[in-house]
């Protein structure tokens, strides 16, 4: 079955350092692939996306790139704030279904 | 985007009540589902709420336990039953609005506490 293995956490970061939350996959198909946020408190929202191989997803200074020859879509910020210290899930859909699978998640947590 | 919103934010329950949760979205969407997602866990499907029909379950999960309702394309309930304290988690439903399948927007989630 589709799986999204996500590196282990949590991440302390320092503001303004860069970031990098690797994100791998198993999946039949051609799968679309997505970063969700989870603020503290608050509800999932969609981060970015992307649906094809190559394809670079960015949002808010994040981007992450679709690669299809090493399975992954990692994630990545130049320069960190406070302000996305939050939980990430890497995700999955595959077909119309539309069902997501999603990694367990990990945590960031950026210090002044 | 769909806005979504649930009832309750919050509850308290005692083990072997039952709690019903609202999702209700404020267009016409073509897909809606329910997650659980327990402590310091990523998010599980339960199942898939069908419109006019049975609920489609994902392993795991069995109707007698998480019955669904789905009466119209923007409501649907979950319901919790024979509450145990392994059901503490937030619950949250999903929608796929349109011919944008491959993008779910998530509702605030409820979470739940058992006693």
């Amino acid at each position: 079955g589709d799986s999204v293995t996500q590196m282990e956490g949590p991440v302390t970061l320092s503001e303004e350092a860069f970031l990098t939350i690797n994100c791998t996959y198993t999946a039949t198909g051609y799968p679309s692939l997505f970063w969700y946020v989870q603020y503290p408190g608050e509800g999932l929202q969609l981060l970015l996306k992307a649906t094809k191989a190559d394809d670079k997803g960015s949002n808010k200074g994040f981007e992450a790139t679709y690669r299809k020859e090493t399975t992954s879509f990692h994630l990545e910020k130049g320069s960190v704030q406070v302000s996305d210290s939050a939980v990430y899930f890497c995700a999955l859909t595959t077909g119309a279904n539309s069902k997501l699978t999603f990694g367990k998640g990990i945590t960031l947590s950026v210090r002044p | 985007s769909a806005v979504i919103s649930q009832k309750p934010s919050r509850d308290i329950c005692q083990r072997g009540t039952s709690l019903t949760i609202q999702c209700q979205v404020d267009s016409q969407v073509t897909m809606m589902f329910w997650y659980r997602q327990q402590p310091g866990q990523s998010l599980t499907l339960i199942a898939t709420a069908n419109q006019g029909s049975e609920a489609t379950y994902e392993s795991g999960f069995v109707i007698d336990k998480f019955p669904i309702s789905r009466p119209n394309l923007t409501f649907s309930t979950l319901t919790v039953s024979n509450l145990s304290p392994e059901d503490s988690s937030i619950y949250l439903c999903s929608v796929v609005q349109g011919s944008t399948y491959n993008e779910q927007f998530f509702g605030p989630g409820t979470r739940l506490t058992v006693l």
